[in-house]
Order: structure tokens, then sequence, then C-alpha cells
């Protein structure tokens, strides 16, 4: 059984640059959210998907955009990266109308900003 | 808008003895709590819940946590310490409606070292 997937686990990039994550939920799974990390600091919600949209967000700027695929899978786009985008970035799946039930993480993918 | 605080940045305990990683909540309604734990370069791997009933909850790896309404806490516990526990503990509360869709708001963390 498949968990949580992401996709790649590091990347460097320079301030202004664009990025994409990826992430591939646990099979079963067909809601995606996605969560930023930065060191030291607890996750951070950033948004979240279902069914292609964007079901909740959190204080992120509209930098910050997503896009989910009809088998589940999902992007994280990130645009004129700053300095302070350095983090961890964790997807997590769940399945929808299972509120009580706990999300499933990945590895995280880790961004760099120099 | 709910939030959990996690007032030790570090717990240091010896192999063998018991353990407890504070956490205290603050919401309006049924808090939905949720501790995780994260060890270096990996996610987020789950250890238990509490959504309603009894106030004991009991988790994976031997974790058990206390859920006190009238303290708003939610403390996690271990009878007795592996080094292998040291890791990174978060408290998390469920954000938003309960409209199926799980928001998570996390504590800041508490490191955990357990000495041999």
């Amino acid at each position: 059984d498949a968990g949580v997937t992401q996709s790649p686990t590091h990347l460097i990039k320079t301030r202004g640059q664009q990025v994409t994550l990826r992430c591939s939920p646990k099979s079963g799974h067909d809601t995606v959210s996605w969560y930023q990390q930065a060191l030291g600091q607890g996750p951070q919600f950033i948004f979240q998907y279902y069914e292609e949209e964007e079901r909740q967000r959190g204080n992120f700027p509209d930098r910050f955009s997503g896009h989910q695929f009809p088998n589940y899978s999902s992007e994280l786009n990130v645009n004129a990266l700053l300095l302070g985008d350095s983090a961890l970035y964790l997807c997590a799946s769940s399945l929808a109308g299972t509120g009580n039930q706990p999300q499933h993480f990945g590895d995280g993918t880790r961004l760099s900003i120099l | 808008a709910q939030s959990v605080a996690q007032p030790e940045d570090q717990v240091n305990v010896a192999e063998g003895n018991p353990l407890t990683v504070k956490c205290t909540y603050s919401v309006s309604g049924n808090p939905y709590l949720f501790w995780y734990v994260q060890y270096p370069n990996r996610g987020l791997q789950f250890l238990l819940k509490y959504i309603t009933g009894d106030n004991l909850v009991k988790g994976s790896y031997g974790f058990e946590a206390e859920f006190n309404k009238s303290q708003t806490s939610f403390h996690l516990k271990k009878p007795s310490a592996l080094v292998s526990d040291s890791a990174l503990y978060f408290c998390a509360v469920r954000d938003g409606p309960n409209t199926g869709f799980q928001k998570l708001v996390f504590g800041t963390g508490t490191r955990l070292l357990v000495s041999p």
C-alpha cells in the first residue's frame, strides 16, 4: 500500500525563480493538503484540494498556487521565490468526508532559496 | 481560531523512565486533537487522536495521551521511554467546520531526547 510520495526530495533555487513540487496521495485518498514547515517551526497550512478545486486556503500570498489532477495527485507552484520561502514543504492526503481521520504525510520536499 | 501551544522546546528523559510532552489547546467548540512525530529528514507520522469519548487515548508505539477539558490540555505520555523515541513531537488541532475536510493547526513542536 503506497503511502504519500513527494518529488523531488531536495531543490535549490534562486530568488525570483519559480518552482513546482509534486505529490501523489496515499492509495484510496482523494484530498491533498499542502503545508510549509520553516526551520524550527511547526507545519503551516497552505491550501487543500479536492475534486480538482481549492477548498481551503491558509494565510499565504497568491504567489503560492496549486493544482489537482484527475488521478488525485497534486502540484504546488511558487512564483517569484523569496529567501523566506526556504522550508520543508509537506503534502498530506486524506479521504473526503472523514474529517476525524488523521492525514497521512509524505517525507516532504526541502526547498532552499539562494 | 483554534490553536495549540507546546510550552517546552525540549524534554530530556533517561531510557526506561516515563515521559510527558505537554500540549494545551484553545478552541471554540469541541476539540479534535492529534499528536504527530517527526524523525530527521522525514515527514510526520500519526501517533494518536482525540475526537470524543475516553479521556485516555492509546496510540502507536506505546504512546498514550490524556485529554483534560478543565485544564484544556492534551499531554502525550509513555510509561517507559526508549532511545529510539528521540524525535520532534507535534500537537495539532483540527481547524474549521466539520465539513469532512481536515485542516490542521500545529504547535511549534517539542524535541524529545532520550538518553541511554
